[in-house]
């Protein structure tokens, strides 16, 4: 049972242009969620994260935007550069009970920004 | 620089095989994870650990044990190694999250081949 979903495995997009990476939970439990960005032969990198109390978190070309409603999420990237190419994971936390910091990870989508 | 360390990058194992993949980190950190990072499926928590000798079972434990016996070593056991445990393993640590907070530091990862 995913309880977060990634939907998208790949997206291509042109330099200078806004990509935009979505993400779908289930569980209503979840009251955090976090982007980590992954380049090959790394580990995972902290990308930006939000709060439910939130609908919206900004980190300069990064903005995270939250639908508690329709329990998705997306990440934006404007404007979006060669460097941003990378594997982004979308994760949750906070599903009930001793969490202890458990996150919950999506499939990941593959994002490619040709120059 | 705070670090998450994995004693190896790359593994070539026999199926039947034991296996350790250790992981060690100098943050002091209460919390640490192993995940399983596999394409399509993206970063699943097969074990993860909130203090030393404490262990809970994540999504995906069936073949694995941990072990901690020193609050910066978590190690990962693979008792019969099996080809579908070929996969890229990756290490984590937090501490214990404040609302809101959750400082995941991932190792670079070990990518294991069971042959």
């Amino acid at each position: 049972d995913q309880q977060v979903k990634q939907n998208s495995p790949s997206l291509s997009v042109q330099e200078g242009r806004i990509s935009i990476l979505n993400c779908d939970y289930t569980n209503s439990m979840f009251d955090y969620f976090l982007w980590y960005k992954k380049y090959p032969a790394e580990g995972p990198t902290f990308l930006i994260s939000i709060s439910s109390i939130k609908d919206k978190n900004e980190d300069g070309r990064f903005t995270v935007f939250l639908n508690k409603s329709a329990k998705h999420l997306s990440l934006h990237i404007v404007p979006s550069q060669p460097g941003d190419s990378a594997v982004y994971f979308c994760a949750a936390s906070g599903a009930g009970g001793t969490s202890y910091g458990k996150l919950t990870f999506g499939q990941g989508t593959i994002l490619t920004v040709h120059p | 620089d705070v670090k998450v360390t994995q004693s190896s990058r790359y593994l070539v194992k026999r199926t039947g095989e034991k296996v350790f993949l250790e992981c060690v980190q100098d943050m002091d950190h209460e919390n640490m994870f192993w995940y399983r990072q596999d394409p399509g499926l993206g970063l699943r928590l097969i074990y993860f650990s909130y203090d030393v000798k404490m262990k809970e079972k994540g999504d995906i434990p069936e073949g694995y044990s941990v072990s901690r016996e020193k609050k910066e070593r978590f190690s990962l056991i693979l008792e019969s190694a099996s080809t579908n445990q070929t996969s890229m393993y990756l290490c984590a640590s937090t501490f214990i999250p404040s609302r809101g907070n959750y400082g995941y530091t991932f190792g670079s990862g070990t990518r294991l081949t069971v042959v």
